[in-house]
């Protein structure tokens, strides 16, 4: 069976400040994908990243930073400097290779306060 | 490129009543989802679609949802009768590769509402 864990549920940052969310998966396929989604408040699920099983390489895309590490079975996402448009509940998924199925966790609920 | 759209945004029903949910995919993409997300908790798919046929519904409750997506291209999700039980937000996803695994586009959703 396939699971994802987000151990916080929500978090309160002061602008500027960086924000760390957890992610760890299990499965016991050799192959499968992890994702990040970010949904604002109007509903909406935004697609931030997708990563493979077999690359480990971390990513940076602006003020947004990926840390995939399988020895821990983790995918953990960073804000740096948050902004106040940060806010929003962010979702770690996990699907692997032949089923689309995603799997969800159970969000983080972002708040930057100004 | 348009994005995936949804009709209604938002629907209030009384519980027994049926209700029925529109999705059009992105242009081009052969598979189709319906999720089912419940307040606080990350979405749960309902149904796929790869073209008119399904792959999996495993998790629809069919005594009462059912889906379908004619010609390949537009789906609808329908409850009948509907319970307290179905207030959640109701996501239509689409995706481009037909099997394997690809990226999962999310329209914004219909927020139902059974008193």
């Amino acid at each position: 069976a396939q699971k994802v864990t987000q151990a916080q549920t929500e978090i309160s940052v002061v602008e500027k400040e960086d924000v760390t969310l957890d992610c760890v998966y299990e499965t016991r396929d050799t192959t499968y994908y992890l994702f990040w989604y970010k949904q604002p408040p109007s509903g909406e699920l935004v697609f931030l990243i997708r990563r493979n099983s077999f690359d480990e390489q971390n990513e940076i895309s602006g003020r947004y930073s990926w840390n995939f590490q399988k020895s821990t079975s983790s995918f953990n996402f960073t804000i740096t400097a948050s902004q106040v448009v940060d806010s929003a509940v962010y979702f770690c998924a996990l699907s692997f290779y032949g089923n689309n199925r995603l799997a969800f966790g159970k969000g983080n609920q972002v708040v930057v306060i100004p | 490129e348009a994005g995936v759209a949804q009709s209604p945004r938002y629907k209030i029903i009384e519980k027994r009543q049926s209700v029925a949910f529109w999705c059009n995919p992105i242009s081009g993409h052969a598979t189709l989802y319906w999720y089912q997300q419940i307040l606080g908790q990350g979405p749960k798919l309902l149904i796929q679609f790869q073209n008119n046929g399904v792959v999996d519904d495993s998790q629809l409750p069919k005594d009462r949802f059912s889906a379908e997506r004619l010609k390949g291209v537009d789906s609808t999700l329908k409850i009948q009768p509907a319970k307290l039980e179905d207030s959640a937000v109701y996501l239509c996803a689409s995706s481009l590769i037909q099997g394997g695994t690809d990226t999962q586009y999310f329209g914004p959703g219909t927020r139902l509402t059974v008193l």
